[in-house]
């Protein structure tokens, strides 16, 4: 069955400091892609980063990259300098074909002043 | 640009009762979906849109049935309504084509069953 695996329900980071959060996919589709969101606590779901199947370079969207690896199919999530307000929950997320998209149970994210 | 928008933000329904979660987006996007967040569950997809005029069940579309009315609003509908229906709904929308698979979501609707 196509499934999104994080791991770690919860994390800590101390301000200033790097955080990876993990995800693991598991498609047979040869072509996908992989996601992050963001859940703040007042609930609406941000997009962070998006990695297609077939990019040869990991993505990165300012503070934000995707450390994505193929061959494990893993797509973690890199949060560089973490600030307060990257405090929430996390999803990563992949599509399958065009329109079938699955999300992971999410990882909350505390950060530490 | 409202983006997406969801109406009601919250609702409380009797088992048994019926109800229609709207959604409409100003974006021009061709594809909708709706999805539900349970505790410790993530999102789970229920229906999607992949264009006007047509909708196709997602993985868990048991107990609902949606409408595209136009390229603007996706319709959820749940016509009896039970306490394992309680969670938080989000719709979204997206554009077609090109490489672009972001989704825009709306604020969500708090729908609980007693």
């Amino acid at each position: 069955a196509q499934k999104i695996t994080q791991t770690q329900p919860g994390m800590f980071v101390q301000e200033k400091e790097a955080v990876t959060l993990d995800c693991t996919y598991d498609t047979s589709d040869p072509s996908y892609g992989l996601f992050w969101y963001k859940q703040p606590s007042s609930g609406e779901m941000i997009f962070l980063i998006y990695q297609g199947s077939y990019d040869q370079q990991n993505a990165t969207e300012g503070r934000y990259s995707l450390n994505f690896q193929k061959a494990r199919k893993s797509a973690n999530l890199v949060i560089s300098a973490s600030q307060l307000g990257d405090s929430a929950m996390y999803f990563c997320a992949a599509v399958r074909g065009t329109y079938k998209y699955i999300f992971g149970t999410g990882t909350r994210l505390k950060v530490l002043a | 640009n409202a983006g997406v928008t969801q109406t009601p933000k919250f609702q409380v329904l009797k088992t048994g009762q019926s109800m229609t979660l709207q959604c409409a987006q100003d974006m021009n996007h061709n594809s909708m979906y709706w999805y539900r967040q349970d505790p410790g569950m993530g999102l789970r997809l229920i229906y999607y849109s992949a264009s006007e005029g047509t909708t196709d069940k997602g993985e868990v579309p048991n107990g609902y049935n949606v409408s595209r009315l136009n390229k603007r609003e996706f319709s959820l509908r749940l016509e009896s309504a039970a306490p394992s229906q309680t969670s938080v709904y989000f719709c979204a929308s997206r554009e077609s084509g090109g490489d672009s698979y972001e989704q825009y979501f709306g604020p969500g609707t708090r729908l609980t069953v007693t």
